[in-house]
């Protein structure tokens, strides 16, 4: 099973509104990912955390906190955003094997919109 | 600064042809390859992953690594018009620390 998941799938909020991406996997992954991808671009790496510790930071504005309860678990929280924001935000895991091919396994994503 | 680089496309060929998919890289350190697919709207599914030099081969799909020439490749034999998508390379490095860091992707066309 190679499954991540993710809530919701669309997602509409205003400037002012907080909100939260969640992601959830349960194949005893220790990294987990947040990757924002605009249309026609790759994926954008944002956070990385290896077991349960945020690991990379690529320099994410404030507005988007990431949180990971667990090592199942993983959160974004969304505040004051910008229109410019909106985007595919994706979630991915992957086994955190040390000095061998570590694959990273997408989710479906978020589509959200600022208004 | 690590780039994967990828023609954009599209990369249009018919039904039942083989469509080549080519990518490279710059950094040498680099020990993983992976290709994903991504349909319009959703998120991306791997197809394939290589690390060692030569090919792979898993149904339709062949990876080729080329390290010396830092090039990786991934073939489509008998394309069908499901396989329409944009095919996107991504490259790892030794440690895991390392980022992924994907090619902008190509955009394939299967024509019936």
């Amino acid at each position: 099973d190679t499954e991540v998941t993710q809530t919701p799938k669309h997602l509409v909020m205003g400037m002012t509104n907080k909100k939260s991406l969640k992601c959830e996997q349960h194949m005893g992954h220790r990294a987990m990912y947040w990757y924002k991808q605009k249309a026609k671009k790759p994926p954008e790496l944002m956070f990385v955390y290896s077991y349960e510790k945020l690991s990379i930071n690529e320099s994410v504005p404030s507005r988007f906190s990431p949180e990971c309860p667990n090592s199942s678990l993983l959160n974004l929280h969304l505040h004051a955003l910008q229109p410019e924001d909106s985007a595919l935000y994706l979630c991915a895991s992957s086994q955190e094997a040390r000095g061998s091919t570590d694959t990273q396994y997408f989710g479906p994503g978020t589509r959200l919109t600022v208004l | 600064q690590k780039e994967v680089e990828q023609n954009s496309g599209p990369l249009s060929v018919p039904e039942g042809a083989i469509a080549s998919l080519n990518c490279t890289y710059s950094d040498r350190g680099s020990q993983s390859f992976f290709w994903y697919r991504q349909y319009s709207g959703k998120s991306p599914e791997l197809i394939m992953f290589i690390y060692s030099n030569g090919d792979k081969e898993d149904g339709r799909f062949t990876a080729q690594l080329n390290k010396a020439s830092q090039y990786v490749s991934l073939l489509i034999r008998d394309s069908q018009p499901s396989d329409s998508a944009t095919y996107l390379c991504a490259v790892n490095g030794f440690s895991n620390t390392d980022k992924l860091i994907f090619g902008t992707g190509t955009r394939l066309q299967v024509f019936p």
